[in-house]
């Protein structure tokens, strides 16, 4: 079976602009989140969505959306990017939410740089 | 706020040798994951102890959990070249069974 699969693998954009990556779950697999992780540091939560609806959210700015399809594949919208947006985004898939001994499988991320 | 902690920041083994990283968390847990990254690429998971355990094993893994100073440790037994990469815990946060909270990771590098 496939993993998890994000689109595209490298982006670049200039401040201002508008950005979306996409995300497809392991098959089967009903919730995804999304994490950003600058060079350096360790991935921070965004969003997990499940069921269509939004299950949670990190301590991000209103700049930043997600929304999840009925074959629960995602997008993850960036609005008028900052220079500090530039990171690599993680798309993670899991079974069910809210499972708290389950782990995250996760894609290879997209690697977005805003000049 | 950072949850995860890991220690040493880098650290740099002979192949044939044990690696040894450490974790410090701050809030209550459900569990305590330990997650490898190779090159900036995607995470892939390792191991997963859960708040109730002290120990737990898989293969060459070994990780230890002590919740009453909340910390973790990771041992890699008989490192090989290819266990390069970057080694992250993340606390699964009792409050939010959403998300997991992350670590700056540890650089592991296992030199031939």
């Amino acid at each position: 079976d496939a993993g998890v699969t994000q689109s595209p693998t490298h982006l670049i954009k200039t401040r201002g602009q508008q950005v979306t990556l996409r995300c497809s779950p392991i098959s089967g697999h009903k919730s995804v989140s999304w994490y950003q992780q600058v060079l350096g540091q360790g991935p921070q939560f965004i969003f997990q969505y499940y069921e269509k609806e939004e299950r949670g959210r990190g301590n991000f700015p209103d700049r930043f959306s997600a929304r999840q399809f009925p074959n629960y594949s995602s997008e993850l919208n960036v609005n008028a990017l900052l220079l500090g947006d530039s990171a690599l985004y993680l798309c993670a898939s899991s079974l069910l939410p809210g499972q708290p001994n389950s782990p995250l499988h996760f894609g290879n991320g997209t690697r977005l740089t805003v000049t | 706020s950072q949850q995860g902690e890991e220690d040493p920041q880098a650290l740099s083994i002979q192949e044939g040798e044990n690696a040894t990283m450490n974790c410090s968390y701050k809030t209550s847990i459900n569990n305590l994951q330990w997650y490898r990254q190779n090159s900036g690429r995607g995470l892939v998971h390792l191991i997963l102890i859960r708040s109730n355990e002290r120990e737990k094993h898989s293969g060459r893994l070994r990780v230890t959990l002590d919740t009453s100073k909340k910390s973790s440790s990771l041992l890699i037994t008989a490192s090989r070249a290819a266990d390069t990469a970057s080694y992250f815990c993340a606390a699964g946060d009792r409050g939010s069974n959403y998300k997991l909270t992350f670590g700056k990771g540890t650089l592991l590098t296992v030199n031939p």
